[in-house]
């Protein structure tokens, strides 16, 4: 069974830095590119950044572009998400999500996400 | 950035009708166009990936449609468990935008 669990969301102040991980298990972590997205509780889905299976490919919003990093380790089969100066609107509940690709389609879409971790920014 | 417009915001509707939510790009995105469910305090799920393929074990109630830059969700035969907030996604450059969410209550 795939299982995608974050964890190290917590408290900090503006300007400070957080690293969260996606403890990933049930499938060949290193075969799949691997997304983030976060959600502010009560509004929408926003996209943040993803990396490719060996992790030599990146990609982040303009939003967090020079302050957020993505990394992994696919012999710990765990996903990286470093973020730092922090500011009080990247407040929000933080997703790992896998993207599964359909090879008839040629379209990959997000197939399993974890339960999220819930960063808050705030003095 | 590709902007993508759902509609509409908030729809309510009673078991066993048939629903119908509406997302807009601002740009061709051909295939790439992806449909999530999300209930409260839990993660979004794939209902719909590529336009028109049902994701597995998704009921065969759900079903996507469109083209170019204007692509439809439609529920057919509304269950209780439907109640839900809807998203549609492209994957077809990044940043891989969502549109804004539709909120579906169940009366």
């Amino acid at each position: 069974e795939v299982q995608l669990v974050e964890s190290g969301g917590g408290l900090v102040q503006p300007g400070g830095s957080l690293r969260l991980s996606c403890a990933a298990s049930g499938f060949t972590f290193s075969g799949y590119w691997m997304h983030w997205v976060r959600q502010v509780p009560g509004k929408g889905l926003v996209w943040v950044s993803r990396i490719n299976g060996d992790g030599t490919s990146t990609t982040f919003a303009d939003s967090v572009k020079g302050r957020f990093t993505i990394s992994r380790d696919n012999a710990k089969n765990t996903l990286y998400l470093q973020m730092g100066s922090l500011r009080a609107e990247d407040t929000s509940v933080y997703y790992c999500a896998r993207a599964g690709y359909n090879y008839d389609s040629g379209v990959y879409y997000f197939d399993h996400w974890g339960p999220g971790t819930l960063v808050t920014v705030s003095s | 950035d590709i902007q993508m417009t759902q509609s509409p915001s908030s729809l309510s509707a009673y078991v066993g009708d048939r629903v119908t939510i509406t997302c807009r790009t601002s740009q061709i995105i051909t295939k790439y166009l992806n449909w999530y469910q999300q209930k409260p305090g839990k993660a979004p799920k794939v209902l719909i990936y590529a336009v028109s393929n049902l994701e597995s074990g998704v009921p065969s109630r759900f079903g996507g449609g469109g083209s170019g830059t204007d692509f439809s969700l439609t529920i057919n035969g509304l269950q209780p468990e439907d109640s839900a907030t809807y998203y549609c996604q492209q994957v077809y450059i990044t940043p891989h935008t969502f549109g804004q969410g539709t909120k579906l209550e169940i009366k």
